[in-house]
Parts: structure tokens; C-alpha cells; sequence
């Protein structure tokens, strides 16, 4: 079964600090694996989108890596502020001629000042 | 361009009663996509649909529930006789191409009381 996990499932932090959230996948093969994120009440913003062949994809202060052979990804955040508070999601695309994606549970983090 | 709109934002229905949610999509975007998040799990696909289509519909509930997207129009999804367990957001997606460039709605958030 096609399944996207992610941990830890919420994660407080202080304003300022870094965090690294984690995405284990048994999705095969796929097309690509996203990270969005989502604030309360609010459709997914996509953050990184990366193929297999790559292995780390920046946007401002998030960065996102993929391991291909363990089928592992990270989003790791820096200098979080306030506005970061959401819930971070990994979700990878199956390759079909659907587009259907794959969610994982998300992570809830939440920053505090 | 005011992005992906659906409405209604909140929706309240009574068991039986019939829920319809709207999806205007991206201008240019010729797919749509469907998507259900159940309370603390994370968004499920439902179905796929192109203008007047239905491409995969592989998520959908075989009952009651029915997806459109028309010639004009914004696209429809439909759900007959509604249940508590169908309380949930419903978030729908366009793209300009199959697979890509997803952007995502607000949701909608059926109470069924």
C-alpha cells in the first residue's frame, strides 16, 4: 500500500530556532515528492517540489532533502518566525495519468516568541 | 488572478439532506481535482476531472457522492443524502496541466449535523 508518514506529528519550538521535520515514504516509483504548507483553515501552499534525482531544494528559509534509496525526505526550517506556525506536509506523486497525490498526516508546528 | 475559489466556505446540512461545494478553478486551468481531509488525517483524493470528464475517480465513494465539472461553470461536487461521517474539508485543486502546477482552494468545511 502506497503510504506517506511523517514525524514527529506536532513540534514546538521558540522563535529564532531551526527544526527538521521527517517524511518516510513507500510510495514506488513516483514522480516527484512535494512539501506544502498549510495554515489553519487553508489550502495547501506548495513549498519544494523535487524528482528522484534530486537531492536538496531551497525556498528562502526552507529546505527540503530526499533520499531516493531509503526513500526518506526532510523540511528543514531556519530562524523559524511566528508566521511558520502550520501544519507541514509531505506528499509525494504517483505516476499516472491521474496527478493523484499522495498526503502524509502533516506535522503541526507551532512557534512560539 | 483571485486563485482557486470555492464556496461555500462552512456548510451546515442535516442527515439526508443534500451537500453541494463549488470549485471555480485558476483561469487557464483545465483540471480539477478533488480532495478530502477527515478530521487529524490528511487530505485523501477523491477524483480528477478535466471540462466535462471525469478522468479517475478511483477516491470516490461508490454512493451518493458525484463529482461534474461542465462546459461552463465551476465544478460540482455532489454529495446525496449526507452522514455524520461526512463531515470533513473538502479542498479542490486546478492545474494548467496533468500533474503540475497544482494550486489549491481554501476548502470548504461540511458540518453534517
Amino acid at each position: 500500500k502506497n503510504q506517506v508518514e511523517q514525524s514527529p506529528q506536532s513540534l514546538i519550538i521558540l522563535e529564532g530556532k531551526n527544526c527538521t521535520l521527517q517524511c518516510n515514504y513507500t510510495v514506488s516509483p513516483f514522480s516527484n515528492l512535494r512539501w506544502y504548507k498549510q495554515d489553519t483553515g487553508r489550502g495547501p501552499v506548495s513549498l519544494t517540489i523535487m524528482t528522484f534525482s534530486e537531492n536538496t531544494k531551497s525556498n528562502g528559509r526552507y529546505t527540503a532533502t530526499l533520499d531516493a534509496d531509503t526513500k526518506q525526505s526532510s523540511l528543514h526550517i531556519t530562524a523559524s518566525q511566528l508566521s511558520d506556525s502550520a501544519s507541514y506536509i509531505c506528499v509525494v506523486s504517483v505516476p499516472s495519468n491521474t496527478g493523484k497525490l499522495i498526503f502524509g498526516q502533516g506535522t503541526t508546528l507551532q512557534v512560539k516568541p | 488572478n483571485a486563485g482557486v475559489m470555492q464556496n461555500p466556505r462552512h456548510l451546515v446540512r442535516r442527515r439526508g439532506q443534500e451537500a453541494r461545494l463549488r470549485c471555480s478553478p485558476m483561469k487557464g486551468h483545465s483540471h480539477v481535482y478533488w480532495y478530502r481531509q477527515l478530521p487529524e488525517e490528511g487530505l485523501k483524493f477523491m477524483v480528477y476531472l478535466q471540462k466535462e470528464n471525469i478522468i479517475d475517480e478511483s477516491g470516490m465513494p461508490k454512493e451518493r457522492f458525484s463529482a461534474e465539472f461542465p462546459k461552463e461553470g465551476p465544478s460540482i461536487l455532489r454529495i446525496q443524502q449526507v452522514v455524520r461521517g461526512d463531515s470533513a474539508a473538502y479542498f479542490c485543486a486546478s492545474s494548467p496541466r496533468q500533474a503540475d502546477g497544482y494550486t489549491f482552494g481554501s476548502g470548504t468545511r461540511l458540518t453534517v449535523v
